[in-house]
């Protein structure tokens, strides 16, 4: 019973290039949520998904930043043209939706390199 | 919105002794859960224990348990014969969901330290 598989596990991009994270759910998880930690800080909310819907973006950046849950396959959030400032580990977080909420169950973050 | 508020950035305890986590937030729903993460320096983050806010009764996972006060906003979490292994950072989190929308909301955290 495989967790939330992130990878790539370290990510290292020059500035200007794109970054893609990839996030497969636990088996039977149709809820994801992306998450942004800077170092030494909390975890600070992106992107809430469903399948094929985005539900809630309300702390994604406003551009270059986007995310996607398709049917088939994993979540992918996107960077586009990075900068130094977009350096963080991202997590994502699986809960299988509907009824009680037992809790998000996490990946173990892809942390992103700019240089 | 939510908000939620970790006050102490860095506790510490002796192997073996007991020490509590402070955690308050705000919310204006009354249907809501609240949890407690911990997260190693691999930096995987672990679910601890989790409180239903409908529940008066506080939760208690093994050696972590909860002091729920719903009408102060308060959460903390106490671990008992505290051990090395539970050195970490420690996040408190409030989930709301409205429709289909949901958000879990995260604590600045507390840096836990374990000594001898």
């Amino acid at each position: 019973n495989a967790g939330v598989m992130q990878n790539p596990r370290h990510l290292v991009r020059r500035r200007g290039q794109e970054a893609r994270l990839r996030c497969s759910p636990m088996k039977g998880h149709s809820h994801v949520y992306w998450y942004r930690q800077l170092p030494e800080e909390g975890l600070k909310f992106m992107v809430y998904l469903q399948k094929e819907n985005i539900i809630d973006e309300s702390g994604m950046p406003k551009e270059r930043f986007s995310a996607e849950f398709p049917k088939e396959g994993p979540s992918i959030l996107r960077i586009q043209q990075v900068v130094r400032g977009d350096s963080a580990a991202y997590f994502c977080a699986s809960s299988p939706g509907g009824g009680a909420f037992s809790g998000a169950f996490f990946g173990q973050g892809t942390r992103l390199t700019v240089v | 919105a939510q908000t939620v508020t970790q006050s102490q950035p860095e506790m510490s305890v002796q192997e073996a002794e007991t020490v509590t986590l402070s955690c308050t937030y705000d919310t204006s729903e009354s249907d809501y859960y609240l949890f407690w993460y911990k997260q190693p320096p691999s930096r995987q983050m672990i679910l601890v224990i989790r409180q239903e806010a409908y529940k008066q009764q506080n939760a208690t996972e093994n050696r972590f348990s909860v002091n729920f006060q719903k009408a102060a906003k308060s959460f903390s979490l106490k671990i008992s014969d505290s051990q090395l292994g539970d050195a970490a950072m420690y996040f408190c989190a409030h989930y709301h969901a409205t429709g289909t929308a949901s958000k879990l909301t995260f604590g600045t955290g507390t840096r836990l330290q374990v000594t001898l």
